[in-house]
């Protein structure tokens, strides 16, 4: 089955810097990559996803790059602010027979300090 | 349109204990899921369902049923609870022919 890494699991920046998270996949299959943002006791919330006939797709502060080739893809936001913290989950899916279930990363802890 | 809605919010309960969690979505979604959240780690699917009356085995199943007797609940239940099952679980939906899942609030369960 797929299978995804998350690096780091924890990232502190400055309120203003960019943080970059990085995710790994193992099925060559996989075809699409959501990014979720989860606040504390909360449910994960979509950001941005892409698709794999996209490398790169962006909406304002964030965007997401995906290298098929490498099977990598990455979460970028810029101008960071304080209410971007959270904990950010990459995940990955295939098409297969509708299931399109979605294997999630372990998670990212971003903190931006003010 | 409240989206997806999960009953109980909180629950606690002793090992060797049954109960079930509910799923609703008012959104007419073919595709259900039951995810399970332990800290430190991503979700992990334990079932889902293609459509009314199907359902199908996750990546973590064991000690888990679930039933999809109408479209727009998917019901995820414990016959015998275990402190293993201690958790926060999440229920979502996905529209035929879109990629995008919508979470529900989850329930956080605790099983001593």
């Amino acid at each position: 089955g797929e299978n995804v890494e998350q690096h780091p699991s924890t990232l502190s920046v400055q309120e203003g810097d960019s943080a970059v998270i990085k995710c790994t996949y193992s099925d060559s299959a996989s075809n699409y990559f959501p990014w979720y943002k989860q606040e504390l006791g909360k449910r994960p919330q979509l950001i941005i996803d892409i698709r794999s006939n996209v490398g790169e797709k962006k909406d304002q502060r964030i965007a997401v790059t995906l290298n098929k080739t490498a099977k990598h893809f990455s979460l970028h936001i810029t101008e960071t602010q304080p209410e971007d913290s959270a904990v950010y989950f990459c995940a990955a899916s295939r098409e297969d027979t509708g299931r399109r279930a979605l294997t999630f990363g372990s998670g990212t802890r971003l903190q931006v300090q003010p | 349109n409240a989206g997806v809605t999960q009953t109980p919010k909180f629950r606690v309960l002793k090992t060797g204990q049954s109960m079930t969690l509910l799923c609703a979505q008012d959104m007419n979604h073919e595709y259900m899921y039951w995810y399970r959240q332990d800290p430190g780690m991503g979700l992990r699917l334990i079932h889902y369902s293609v459509g009314e009356g199907t359902t199908a085995k996750g990546e973590v199943p064991d000690g888990y049923n679930v039933s999809r007797l109408k479209k727009q609940n998917f019901l995820l239940g414990l016959e015998s609870a275990a402190p293993s099952q201690t958790s926060v679980y999440f229920c979502a939906s996905r529209d035929r022919g879109r990629d995008e899942q919508y979470f529900g609030p989850g329930t956080r369960l605790t099983v001593t």
